[in-house]
């Protein structure tokens, strides 16, 4: 069975800082996809970025960019000058294909806190 | 823009009830999923469906069960609710790998 592990259950930074998300997984599959989500209080779950398995290239979204690395079996999230809106829990999350859906198994989060 | 719409935001009931959760989208997506958050256990899917009347077991369904009568509806329900599923319910919908999910906004049940 797949699993996703996020080691850091919270953090905290400074605005305008780097912070950087650790996500581990474990896989037997080729082919799959990841995927960074945030939940701020309102509780609304908010895609950040996505990742192909099949693709070398590191996917960035803005401020938003990950760093995988498929045989060590990690993807983790950058966050680049940092703001207050970014304060919110973060999971990692993995995709695979079972009986016609797309299942998404997700990390512990992360709770990241953006101080001014 | 997608929407997946879960009927309460809080709620509140007594041990042993029959306890309902809705949730409704409005983009005609096959597959929609009941997942539950916990503190530190992020989110454990409780079942999910691929079409309608379609419902399969996710990892946590012990005390839950699922109906799909139309493409747009999913609700969850807890038979016997207990106080050990007090917690944040998210329902959310996919149209396919790319996209990921979208999810509703949670009802956060409390079991007492």
């Amino acid at each position: 069975a797949q699993t996703v592990t996020q080691s850091q259950p919270e953090m905290s930074v400074q605005e305008a800082e780097t912070v950087t998300l650790s996500c581990t997984y474990d896989t037997s599959e080729s082919n799959y996809y990841l995927f960074w989500y945030k939940q701020p209080p309102s509780r609304q779950m908010i895609l950040v970025i996505r990742q192909e398995a099949y693709k070398q290239q590191n996917a960035t979204e803005n401020r938003f960019s990950v760093n995988f690395q498929k045989a060590a079996k990690s993807f983790s999230l950058k966050i680049s000058d940092s703001q207050l809106g970014d304060t919110a829990m973060y999971f990692c999350a993995f995709m695979k294909h079972v009986w016609g859906a797309q299942k998404l198994v997700f990390g512990q989060g992360t709770r990241l806190t953006i101080n001014p | 823009d997608v929407k997946v719409t879960q009927s309460s935001r809080y709620l509140v009931k007594r041990t042993g009830e029959k306890v309902f959760l809705e949730c409704v989208q409005d983009m005609d997506h096959e597959n929609m999923f009941w997942y539950r958050q916990d503190p530190g256990l992020g989110l454990r899917l409780i079942y999910f469906s691929y079409d309608v009347k379609m419902k399969e077991k996710g990892d946590i369904p012990e005390g839950y069960s699922v109906s799909r009568e139309k493409k747009e509806r999913f609700s969850l329900i807890l038979e016997s609710a207990s106080t050990n599923q007090t917690s944040m319910y998210l329902c959310a919908s996919s149209s396919g790998i790319l996209y990921g999910y979208t999810f509703g906004s949670g009802t956060r049940l409390t079991v007492v």
